[in-house]
């Protein structure tokens, strides 16, 4: 597709267990981001893959989340044994090297956590 | 650390003009961001700044850059309902266009008919 596709759009889970989050940015962007997007927040930044550097951690919250980012383009975004404080819309974003780096953002993953 | 730092709440009335004010803290950023969201949508770009300039216009959006105090305004001319939407200022995380983004929490613009 011509966007940065996100799955599943909702996904409503029981506290405790683990879920996944996929991202599928454009095609040819090197660079990969997720974001947090909670109630009356702004996003807050998780992580941050460029090319087959090492990626950027410093924004996860705990060692419950993780990611990985295979072939430099699908990211699975992992939270392992929820907590309702996870409850949030979580976003991904794809940028270009070029020109000005304009990040493209998907439409999110709204999770909850019952 | 990093920071952006952003008021959360404007209320306008319609044709009146806008101004979001943004602080940010790496004074390395090459380029800074405005992002709009409007409501049950997603993020998108609205306008930038290169850091070695001081303003930059596009039609009704005016971007103004103070590097001495780190300060991002947006201001919106004559604005409309369909201005209504939340307003995120953005940074570079060091030089270039690649790196690390960091957002700020958003301005909600009301704007009464």
């Amino acid at each position: 597709g011509a966007g940065v596709s996100q799955s599943p759009s909702n996904k409503v889970t029981e506290k405790g267990k683990d879920v996944e989050l996929r991202c599928d940015p454009i095609s040819g962007h090197t660079a990969l981001y997720w974001y947090r997007q909670s109630l009356g927040q702004g996003l807050e930044f998780l992580i941050y893959f460029q090319g087959n550097s090492a990626p950027d951690k410093s924004g996860l919250p705990s060692d419950r989340f993780s990611a990985e980012r295979t072939g430099g383009s699908v990211s699975t975004l992992t939270i392992q044994r929820t907590q309702q404080e996870d409850s949030a819309v979580y976003l991904c974003a794809s940028r270009s090297a070029r020109d000005t780096g304009e990040l493209f953002f998907g439409e999110g993953s709204r999770l909850t956590v019952l | 650390g990093e920071d952006v730092e952003q008021s959360l709440f404007l209320s306008v009335r319609e044709g009146d003009s806008s101004v979001i004010n943004c602080t940010y803290t790496d004074s390395s950023s090459t380029y800074l961001y405005w992002y709009k969201q409007e409501p049950g949508a997603g993020l998108q770009l609205l306008t930038y700044i290169f850091s070695n300039m001081d303003m930059k216009q596009d039609q009704r959006l005016t971007v103004l850059l103070n590097k001495k105090d780190k300060h991002l305004s947006l201001r919106i001319a004559d604005t409309q309902t369909g201005d209504s939407a939340i307003y995120f200022c953005a940074e570079t995380v060091g030089s270039g266009n690649t790196g690390k983004l960091i957002f700020g929490q958003g301005t909600t613009l009301q704007v009464k008919p």
